[in-house]
């Protein structure tokens, strides 16, 4: 079945460092993509998405790109800030499974002044 | 911007209380999630629907966990009995195919 795989965390970075966080998925079909933030206490909000192949998602100078060939929907920001410390949950939802929304295990990010 | 309702927002009960809680989506969306997160399992999928039918509900623990869309603008999730190993927070969200989706505030469980 559909399922999405992300780097292990925590990642630490100091602040204005470069953040990559990897993401690959399987899927039968052309799945949407996504990329979720859950604050500490809070809900999961979406941050971006992409619906096809070589759309680029953004949103709050997070960027990611739907790689098909690569099979890859890794989210980048060019500086972090302290205020992203965060729990980032790449994820995907196709029509071949329902439209059912399948998470990757999530990625602790830590930004340190 | 239009929410996802969920209440409580808290809840602390007795082993063995029946719990309910409650999630108004978001008007207009067909599809409705329950998930679990818990630091030892992360995100689980419980229960959703499409259409208030149900699609799948094979994340849950069916002898004690039931799911339900009365109507458009409210779904259920309750357990009875409850555990202690149901403590978790559990999150509803709502939105339509592959447009993404919007998830509630979750309600925090905790079976003492």
């Amino acid at each position: 079945g559909d399922s999405v795989t992300q780097m292990e965390g925590p990642v630490t970075l100091s602040e204005e460092a470069f953040l990559t966080i990897n993401c690959t998925y399987t899927a039968t079909g052309y799945p949407s993509l996504f990329w979720y933030v859950q604050y500490p206490g809070e809900g999961l909000q979406l941050l971006l998405k992409a619906t096809k192949a070589d759309d680029k998602g953004s949103n709050k100078g997070f960027e990611a790109t739907y790689r098909k060939e690569t099979t890859s929907f890794h989210l980048e920001k060019g500086s972090v800030q302290v205020s992203d410390s965060a729990v980032y949950f790449c994820a995907l939802s196709s029509m071949d499974s329902s439209y059912k929304l399948i998470f990757g295990s999530g990625t602790r990010l830590l930004v340190r002044p | 911007d239009a929410r996802v309702t969920q209440t409580p927002r808290d809840k602390v009960t007795e082993m063995g209380q029946e719990v309910t809680m409650r999630c108004q989506p978001i008007l207009g969306h067909n599809t409705v999630f329950w998930y679990r997160q818990t630091m030892k399992q992360g995100l689980e999928l419980l229960a959703y629907f499409r259409n208030r039918a149900p699609l799948d509900d094979s994340g849950m623990p069916k002898d004690r966990f039931s799911a339900e869309m009365p109507d458009a603008t409210l779904a259920t999730l309750k357990i009875q009995p409850s555990e202690p190993r149901d403590s978790a927070v559990y999150f509803c969200a709502s939105g339509e195919g592959g447009l993404g989706y919007t998830f509630g505030s979750g309600t925090r469980l905790t079976v003492v």
